[in-house]
């Protein structure tokens, strides 16, 4: 079956501008993750959704960066007023309810300029 | 709060030889741990968790909570090993995952 797929696969911007990063995850997975990961850095979580909330937004660095899953399907996570820092490969994972195991996406590589 | 550390960002080892990429942790509790791999120009995809306690591509670990460390091991690497691999357990009272910075293993022919 299909797996969990995120567009763009690339997105350049420049600084101060806004943008939105697309996941669709495995259908049926009711619990979907957005990790940011920095070169030479592991994933670093930012929110997690459990149907159409979000049940953990404890690792949002900051309010410029807002999640929303309003039909718990596809996710959106939009960034505004991007700064360079922001630069960095965005993941998502879904993952049945019960279960730890994740399933990634092959994540959006975000160049600001 | 929970940490994970992978000391070495690069082990390389010619193939036939034994690998090791050591990973230690900390964690209130009983944690599972699991270990990821991440191919070139593929995606992040599970390698093994310590609770199924399978071999996955001759790969194992084992779940040490003396010392707490979960390292994974393979006896004989092969050039296909070559890749990304991250450590990772889930955060403490959440559901997302901590994961180590990765060791970047490089099997040489």
């Amino acid at each position: 079956g299909a797996g969990v797929s995120q567009t763009p696969s690339n997105k350049v911007t420049e600084k101060g501008k806004y943008v939105e990063l697309r996941c669709d995850p495995i259908s049926g997975h009711t619990a979907l993750y957005w990790y940011r990961q920095s070169l030479g850095q592991g994933p670093e979580f930012l929110i997690y959704f459990q149907g159409t909330g979000a049940a953990d937004d404890s690792g949002l660095p900051n309010d410029r960066f807002f999640a929303v899953r309003p039909e718990g399907s596809v996710s959106t996570l939009k960034i505004q007023r991007t700064e360079r820092g922001d630069s960095a490969v965005y993941l998502c994972a879904s993952s049945p309810t019960r279960d730890y195991e994740q399933y990634f996406g092959p994540g959006t590589r975000l160049t600001v300029t | 709060a929970q940490r994970v550390t992978q000391p070495e960002k690069l082990l390389s080892v010619f193939k036939g030889a034994p690998v090791e990429l050591k990973c230690n942790y900390s964690y209130s509790g009983s944690p599972e741990l699991f270990w990821y791999v991440q191919y070139s120009r593929q995606r992040l995809q599970l390698l093994l968790r310590h609770i199924s306690r399978e071999s996955i591509k001759g790969f194992t670990a084992d779940l040490n909570k003396g010392e707490t460390s979960f390292h994974l091991k393979k006896p004989f690497a092969q050039e296909e090993d070559s890749a990304m691999y991250y450590c990772a357990l889930p955060s403490t009272g959440r559901r997302a995952l901590t994961f180590g910075s990765g060791t970047r293993l490089q099997v040489q022919p």
